[in-house]
């Protein structure tokens, strides 16, 4: 299995604009999480799904952001409209359920 | 609001040391306790995981569990260059909590 696949690797983008960031879960993982990591406040989680459905999207900083998860093999993260504040590391990481988590490599999200 | 602690550290150790990593958490429900290891700028990947009070041992890890004091712990056994990275401390309900982080560094 080629593990959790995240694209873009590398976000540069200006304020104002929007961002979607992308997912590929392990294949046969029930559970996908996303997570936002910064020096200043570390690994932040910011929404998971059991079975495509979102569980807990508390972690959510405010409604600039959104998540989906349409199918079994892919969710999406988006920012809109992106501020400077946003800039981080984004992880996907997917488990079965219960069970230890894989993360992705992440995307370097950079907000001018 | 659930917590995990961790030290910031740095902590420092000689090769061939014993470094050992401390955690507690709030949440008195909590089922499951990992340990992941992060390189500079690499994603977190697991070392081990923990369900039961007591050790669970694997190669040069050691993870220690105490339910009752809330409290989970890593010791790495003849730590080399290569294990200087943060580890982070994470505690499963139904959702995942991380704590900071500490950053390990093992000097040759």
């Amino acid at each position: 299995d080629a593990g959790v696949i995240q694209s873009p690797r590398h976000e540069v983008t200006e304020m104002g604009q929007e961002v979607t960031l992308r997912c590929k879960p392990i294949s046969g993982h029930n559970s996908l999480f996303w997570y936002r990591q910064t020096m200043m406040r570390g690994l932040e989680l910011l929404i998971y799904f059991n079975n495509n459905v979102p569980i807990d999207d508390s972690g959510m900083p405010e409604d600039r952001f959104s998540a989906k998860m349409p199918n079994a093999s892919f969710s999406t993260l988006k920012i809109q409209p992106s501020e400077p504040r946003d800039s981080a590391v984004y992880f996907c990481a997917s488990s079965p359920t219960n069970h230890e988590q894989f993360f992705g490599p992440g995307t370097r999200l950079t907000v001018l | 609001q659930k917590e995990v602690e961790q030290n910031s550290g740095p902590l420092s150790v000689p090769e061939g040391a014993i470094a050992s990593l401390n955690c507690t958490y709030s949440d008195r429900g909590s089922q499951s306790f990992f340990w992941y290891r992060q390189y500079s700028g690499k994603s977190p990947e697991l070392i081990m995981f923990i369900y039961s009070n007591g050790d669970k041992e694997d190669g040069r890890f050691t993870a220690q569990l105490n339910k009752a004091s809330q409290y989970v712990s890593l010791l790495i056994r003849d730590s080399q260059p290569s294990d200087s990275a943060t580890y982070l401390c994470a505690v499963r309900d139904n959702d995942m909590r991380f704590g900071a982080g500490t950053r390990l560094t093992v000097k040759p």
